[in-house]
């Protein structure tokens, strides 16, 4: 079945770093998500990408959907310590179904 | 507005026991997804539930694990004689019809199963 690698796994920084985490995936996607979840809540959808090669910001946040429709990265500028949690990617193959999701990287900032 | 709501929050259950998990989408949202998150792992698919089509159960582990969506809103996911494996977070997610991929979810459902 469709499988999303995420890494790394666990990064620990110094608060004002900037932080880069990537997915690959073994099959092609039409949709990347990026999602941040905090100890106890559900995930929340931090960027949306749809087309090959987008690249999308939100703030400090920066995503960029791969040409070869199989990666995509996040990149969290200037982190401050509200950033700490763990941060997942999804993948959907087709509109509006099921998401495949990466294992997460927890991220945690020394102030 | 109001998000995607579940309950219950927590639920311990005995071996053996069924259990009945609660999803509220949001309004207006036609899709619902339910997904597992074994601890410290990333979110398993379940099931998913589109307007009146058929769902999706691919994702549903065993005959154990059934869900319904009465009235085009709310879900029921049930699981029948639980067990320890079971043990997880539970997590509901709705999509607005013609929203793209976004999916928005719940604050899910713990489930512990002694």
């Amino acid at each position: 079945g469709q499988q999303l690698n995420q890494s790394p796994q666990s990064m620990f920084i110094q608060e004002g770093e900037d932080v880069s985490m990537n997915c690959t995936s073994s099959s092609i996607f039409n949709t990347w998500l990026w999602y941040k979840q905090d100890p106890g809540e559900g995930p929340v959808l931090l960027i949306a990408l749809y087309k090959a090669g987008e690249l999308t910001s939100n703030g400090r946040l920066t995503a960029q959907f791969g040409i070869t429709r199989k990666d995509s990265f996040l990149n969290i500028s200037a982190s401050i310590p509200s950033d700490v949690g763990i941060y997942f990617c999804a993948g959907q193959s087709n509109q509006g179904g099921k998401l495949i999701f990466g294992q997460g990287t927890e991220l945690s900032v020394k102030p | 507005g109001a998000g995607v709501s579940q309950s219950p929050s927590n639920k311990v259950t005995e071996k053996g026991k069924d259990v009945e998990l609660r999803c509220d989408p949001i309004s207006g949202h036609t899709a619902l997804y339910w997904y597992r998150q074994s601890l410290g792992q990333g979110l398993e698919f379940l099931i998913y539930f589109q307007g009146n089509s058929a769902p999706d159960k691919s994702g549903l582990p065993s005959d154990r694990f059934s869900a319904e969506r009465t009235g085009g809103s709310v879900s029921t996911l049930t699981i029948q004689r639980t067990q320890q494996e079971d043990s997880a977070v539970y997590l509901c997610a709705s999509r607005q019809t013609g929203g793209g991929g976004e999916q928005y979810f719940g604050p899910g459902t713990r489930l512990t199963v002694t």
